[in-house]
């Protein structure tokens, strides 16, 4: 069974501050996708990430994918209250995503 | 350019009643995955379905069918429900034709809200 353990389980910061969301498993995935999700919305993608050691920037947030391709995590630099919402993880396994449990992330202003 | 489309968004069932969920894919996308999102959990495979076959499975009871239709489009059976069962379940397409360079990555449903009382 394939695990993404997800941390941390929620995030709670002030505007303009950094913070970083960590996603690990035991597994070996083809590609981590990182997706954010809105109440009452269905998870919107974010990036995806396939080669071992792969950084890619998104205006204000920087993804990376473990050189093993076991873990990734998610940066957010200056956070700001349009950031609040869910991010979940999820790694490629076959025809499957395998997600993890989420981190709620609340910006304050 | 619709996204996906799934029917209906919230839905009360009785314990022990049977349900069908409805999505309809992203134009272009030929595949369809189903998944369980409990409160506060992160989604959860059910099955996914290419060229009207389902083509793999989760760890959920054969209460839990579907089936694809020829315009791709999907359907999610839930027979016996029970309280369990209650989550958003949200259907997600994807490509199997496309570059899977170009085209990682599944578009989401906004989900069906299925409460069991």
């Amino acid at each position: 069974t394939q695990l993404l353990e997800q941390s941390p389980q929620f995030l709670s910061i002030q505007e303009g501050e950094n913070l970083t969301v960590y996603c690990n498993s035991s597994s070996v995935f083809s590609s981590l996708q990182w997706y954010r999700q809105e109440p009452g919305e269905g998870p919107v993608l974010l990036v995806t990430v396939v080669t071992g050691g792969e950084v890619k920037k998104l205006k204000r947030l920087t993804f990376q994918f473990g050189d093993a391709r076991k873990d990734s995590s998610l940066h957010i630099t200056a956070a700001q209250p349009g950031d609040t919402g869910l991010y979940l993880c999820a790694g490629e396994y076959g025809n499957k995503l395998v997600f993890g449990a989420g981190t709620i992330l609340r910006v304050k202003s | 350019d619709a996204g996906v489309t799934q029917s209906p968004t919230h839905l009360i069932k009785t314990r022990g009643q049977q349900v069908t969920l409805r999505c309809s894919p992203k134009s272009g996308h030929d595949t369809v995955s189903w998944y369980q999102q409990a409160l506060g959990q992160g989604p959860q495979f059910i099955f996914q379905y290419y060229e009207e076959e389902e083509r793999q499975r989760g760890n959920f009871p054969d209460r839990f069918s579907g089936h694809q239709f020829p315009n791709y489009s999907s359907e999610l059976n839930v027979n016996a429900l029970l309280l369990g069962d209650s989550a958003l379940y949200l259907c997600a397409s994807s490509s199997n034709r496309l570059d899977r360079l170009t085209n990682y990555g599944y578009t989401f449903g906004s989900g069906t809200r299925l409460t069991v009382v």
